[in-house]
Formats: structure tokens, sequence, C-alpha cells
């Protein structure tokens, strides 16, 4: 089973709006962080935000907020106010307590914003 | 926050050879890793480069193939070897300064083999 499910391989936003980029996550371990990182097109990999498991309040970085539903296992990426440099591609990821530090990487959405 | 340096930043290799990335931090950091995108695909780990000791392998990569070095804190290498063209991707060197960190990637190492 994939850990870290992104469901939109593209997504389209008009300039200025809001967007969610979807990210469910399986993990049986208690403790755990999900991250959110940009890429684009030149390849560099940006970081955007953090979200630890045992955060009570969604995490905000700027126009960037994480949705985190623990219930759900979900951890929706919102960018407000689009703009046309936020076209890239958007990966979740996640970091399991037991692991060794490394991040496992959903497949990633390509968002567009549009003039 | 770390400065990683990776080198080179592209090539393009002959069937059969093999291509030394290099990784260098300015800062002592808590681990390295190695990653691999394939054209158009997530970042995949490769391996956790160990300072002083084997690097541990994922499930798909071997040593034989991708050699790894850590012989201090801020410096890794991954060699490509006997490459071919299904090996062309990106391959990223990532640092890990602390727990709660976020990975801290190089700007990777496009490579193309012909």
């Amino acid at each position: 089973a994939q850990k870290i499910t992104q469901t939109q391989p593209g997504m389209f936003v008009q300039e200025k709006e809001a967007v969610t980029l979807d990210c469910t996550y399986d993990t049986s371990d208690p403790s755990y962080g999900l991250f959110w990182y940009k890429q684009p097109s030149s390849g560099e990999m940006i970081f955007l935000i953090y979200q630890g498991s045992y955060d009570q309040q969604n995490a905000t970085e700027g126009r960037y907020s994480l949705n985190f539903q623990k219930a759900r296992k979900s951890a929706n990426l919102v960018i407000s106010a689009s703009q046309l440099g936020d076209s890239a591609m958007y990966f979740c990821a996640m970091r399991e307590g037991g692991s060794q530090g490394n991040l496992i990487f959903g497949k990633g959405t390509k968002l567009s914003v549009k003039p | 926050s770390a400065v990683i340096s990776q080198k080179p930043s592209r090539d393009i290799c002959q069937r059969g050879t093999s291509l030394t990335i290099q990784c260098q931090v300015d800062s002592q950091v808590t681990m390295m890793f190695w990653y691999r995108q394939q054209p158009g695909q997530s970042l995949t780990l490769i391996a956790t480069a160990n300072q002083g000791s084997e690097a541990t392998y994922e499930s798909g990569f071997v040593i034989d193939k991708f050699p790894i070095s850590r012989p201090n804190l801020t410096f890794s290498t991954l060699t490509v070897s006997n490459m071919s063209p299904e090996d062309s991707s990106i391959y990223l060197c990532s640092v890990l300064i602390s727990w709660d960190s976020p990975l801290h990637f190089g700007n990777g190492t496009r490579l193309t083999v012909t």
C-alpha cells in the first residue's frame, strides 16, 4: 500500500484564487511528520510547510497552510492568493517516527496558475 | 539551514561507464540521503549514507550498482556504476540537520545515459 497518496496529477487555478492540493497518508506509527515541497521546472526542492502528528494546530507559513485532519489521515496543502510563480510540482511527504529521518514522497501534483 | 553543493549538476554519459556524484555540506549534519527522481516521477530513496560505515540501501537498490561513501559528517559520494539508459534520472543529495527539521536538498545531478 502506498504510504503517501496524492490523487490529483494536475490542477489548474486562476491567479489570486485559493487552491487545495490533496494528500492522504498511511502509517501505524503514532509519531510522524508531514511535509510539503515545491519543485519548479528548475528542479530544486523547496520546503514549504511541516506538520507534526502531535501538533494541535494546523501549520501555516505565509500563503501556505496545512489542513491536517488526523482521523482521516489527510494533510492537504492550501495555497491562498495564487501567483503565477506558484506553478510547479508539489510533493507531499512523510517521516515516520521509526525511520532514520528520511522522507517518503507522494507522486506529486502539477499545479498550473492561469493569469 | 544548510548549504549543499552537489557536483556535477548534469552529465551525459555513455552506456557501461560510471559516474561519481559529490555532495558537500557547509556544516555537520545528522543524516545524509541519496534520492533518485526518474523523468516525470517522484523521489525514491536509494540509500542512507552512514558516516564511516556501509550505506543502508532500500529495496531495489544494491551496493554494486550504487556504491556510496561518507567519510565524514559533511561529505558523501554516490557512484552510478555500469550505466544503462534506464539510469537516466536526477540524483539528489539530501541532509537532515535535526529530527524535526525538513530534509534539505542539493540542486541535483541530471544524468543522461546514451
